[in-house]
């Protein structure tokens, strides 16, 4: 079985600071991870996703996640935030890169102008 | 394309009653999902359909059914609706990608049950 757990779930940081979101995973065979997003009032958005290709994974809107297996974690960083970066984050798992998700509970962050 | 689309956007229900909530995706994928989002407890999977004609529970199930129309549509009906049920549901389609599913998500559906 596969689970996440989000670490924090708000997290504030102003304008222009590092962004770091926690993820950490259990999984008994080999993870694919993602992290997802989701603006107010929206469905989730694919951020970027782990395949095993590379450790360290580069998504959209300037936000990368490192895959650390010796501390089974899949933090999200921005080096940079912005405004628009304000929403829920989602971390979550799969197994086999099969079909069927796993998701964390979610960080809502927070923009402090 | 539209990618995952859902109907309606938000409703109300009393409860007892019943409603089907519609989803639709046109990238030709073969797997369906419905979840549910509920504040702290991130999205949990409902049913899921893998191709069509077959339909698989998920993590919470009851109270729900859902039905494969086609490979495009998957509906998700609540046949006695209880204000346990009120909820954000969302639909979800995925495609293989380099060996791996990759799920894409619909606008959600809110729903009240009062």
């Amino acid at each position: 079985a596969q689970s996440v757990t989000q670490l924090g779930s708000h997290v504030s940081v102003s304008e222009g600071a590092l962004v770091l979101l926690r993820c950490n995973y259990s999984s008994s065979v080999p993870p694919y991870l993602f992290w997802y997003v989701q603006y107010p009032n929206q469905g989730l958005q694919l951020l970027l996703k782990y395949t095993s290709a590379a450790t360290l994974v580069k998504g959209i809107n300037g936000f990368e996640a490192e895959f650390k297996k010796s501390e089974t974690s899949f933090h999200l960083t921005k080096p940079s935030a912005h405004m628009r970066d304000a929403a829920e984050y989602f971390c979550a798992v799969s197994a086999f890169g099969n079909e069927k998700l796993t998701f964390g509970t979610g960080t809502r962050l927070t923009i402090i102008p | 394309n539209a990618g995952v689309t859902q109907t309606p956007k938000f409703q109300v229900l009393k409860t007892g009653q019943s409603m089907t909530l519609q989803c639709a995706q046109d990238m030709n994928h073969n797997s369906m999902y419905w979840y549910r989002q509920d504040p702290g407890m991130g999205l949990r999977l409902i049913y899921y359909s893998a191709s069509e004609g077959t339909t698989d529970k998920g993590e919470v199930p009851n109270g729900y059914n859902v039905s494969r129309l086609n490979k495009r549509e998957f509906s998700l009906r609540l046949e006695s609706a209880a204000p346990s049920q009120t909820s954000v549901y969302f639909c979800a389609s995925s495609q293989m990608d380099r060996d791996q599913e990759t799920q894409y998500f619909g606008p959600g559906t809110r729903l009240l049950v009062l």
